[in-house]
């Protein structure tokens, strides 16, 4: 089984829609769950992290975890064409090393 | 902050030859940094760790004679590929972690892409 799992996608969403992403993990120790955006041919880059139960938004962000079902989600409000790229979730157990997703890639049409 | 610098940002080698890559933090000490490397729509694979002034820890399947790392110190990682062959061609991303506390937030560096010809 898979450390971290995702659908690969594509997802397609309208301009102005809310994208959800989704991510599952396995190891019920995990304490802090990352979201990466990634262009193509460009490093991740960090959007927001979460470790408590519940929502946590930052601007057009919002990531919740759910730590019970261990299942960990982004969704992005007033999606733009420039938020299409592909979307890693990455979970950590204790101090070690981040377990990456295969990514979903999102493209919102114009 | 939290930037993460690499240097350089695509390198072509013949084969054979050996290829170093820089990885900076620029504004924060980072006491541990990852080298990842990623093949064509593919996820990152992490390669190794290191640690400031001690030995790198490689993944399984990663052959540490062959990735050199060296982290001399909170600020600067390097990657040797030694002897690099045609299959080391891949995107090499180095990331750098900016505390020791929780969540142990990790910023990437803009990635190398090698080309062994």
């Amino acid at each position: 089984q898979k450390e971290v799992e995702q659908n690969s996608g594509p997802l397609s969403v309208p301009e102005g829609a809310i994208a959800s992403l989704n991510c599952t993990y396995s190891d019920r120790g995990s304490q802090s769950f990352f979201w990466y955006r990634q262009y193509s041919g460009k490093s991740p880059e960090l959007i927001m992290f979460i470790y408590s139960n519940g929502d946590k938004e930052d601007g057009r962000f919002t990531a919740q975890l759910n730590k019970a079902s261990q299942y960990v989600s982004l969704l992005i409000r007033d999606s733009q064409p420039s938020d299409s790229a592909t979307y890693l979730c990455a979970v950590r157990t204790g101090a070690n090393n981040l377990f990456f997703g295969t990514g979903t890639r999102l493209t919102v049409i114009p | 902050g939290a930037v993460v610098s690499q240097h350089p940002s695509w390198v072509i080698c013949k084969s054979g030859t050996s290829v170093k890559i820089e990885c900076r933090s620029l504004d924060f000490q980072a006491t541990t940094m990852f080298w990842y490397r990623q093949f064509p729509k593919q996820s990152l694979m992490l390669m190794a760790t290191s640690n400031e002034g001690s030995k790198a820890t490689y993944e399984q399947g990663v052959e540490k004679d062959k990735f050199l790392i060296n982290h001399a110190s909170l600020t600067l990682s390097t990657l040797t590929v030694t002897s690099a062959h045609p299959e080391d061609s891949s995107f090499y991303i180095c990331s750098a972690r900016r505390a020791a506390l929780v969540p142990y937030e990790q910023y990437f560096g803009p990635g190398t892409r090698l080309t062994v010809t």
